[in-house]
């Protein structure tokens, strides 16, 4: 089975700018999550869908947001990019969501300028 | 906010020795407490995990070792092996989130 694959990988954007990220996870996994990490901050929980649905939303701004497709694909979208929203993105896809085990792509980089 | 506090921030053991990490939570609604691995450029994957009705679990040479009371759990590494150089979040589940520990990053000299 292929694992969960995230696009693009690397991602230069200029302050003001809005930026959207993709994920495809695993085939048969309903749930994603999304994730952002940073030496500072570590591990923080963005949002989780599951079925095209948001079933729980992390505390990050409203400039951050989310969707899921009914292919169970997902999107995320950031707008008004800040210095700080510089950070490695991770989406994990699981069968139907924590405690279900979670695995996780490789990121998308994101500098923001 | 951190949910989870996790110690330490990293450690150097010596290969074939006890590498041992520590979290602590305060939510009594956690209900899946999992530990990730990390290598660098690479996703968190999954390591070992454990309920709260269970005070230990052990896959190969890896243990969690849980005190619900004290709320507190730890992933013990046996036999360290260069390999296993990675850094280690701990973390726990409740509503379809998982709340990470700041990680712990582990070196193990050959």
């Amino acid at each position: 089975k292929a694992g969960v694959t995230q696009t693009p990988r690397y991602l230069i954007k200029t302050r003001g700018q809005q930026v959207t990220l993709s994920c495809s996870p695993i085939s048969g996994h309903r749930s994603v999550s999304w994730y952002q990490q940073t030496p500072g901050q570590g591990l923080q929980f963005l949002f989780e869908y599951f079925s095209e649905t948001q079933r729980n939303k992390g505390n990050f701004p409203g400039r951050f947001s989310g969707r899921q497709f009914s292919n169970s694909r997902s999107e995320m979208n950031v707008s008004t990019l800040e210095l700080g929203d510089s950070a490695l993105y991770l989406c994990a896809s699981s069968l139907n969501g924590p405690p279900d085990t979670q695995y996780f792509g490789p990121g998308t980089r994101l500098t923001v300028l | 906010q951190q949910q989870v506090k996790q110690s330490p921030q990293s450690l150097i053991v010596q290969k074939g020795g006890i590498s041992i990490i520590n979290c602590a939570y305060e939510n009594t609604a956690f209900d899946y407490f999992p530990w990730y691995q990390q290598f660098p450029g690479k996703g968190p994957a999954l390591l070992i995990a454990i309920r709260p009705d269970v005070s230990e679990k052990k896959e190969g040479r890896f243990t969690i070792s849980f005190n619900k009371s004290a709320k507190q759990f730890s992933l013990h590494i046996m036999d360290s092996q260069p390999g296993d150089s990675a850094t280690y979040f701990c973390a726990a589940s409740r509503d379809y989130k998982l709340s990470f520990g700041a990680g712990t990053t582990v070196t193990v000299r050959a």
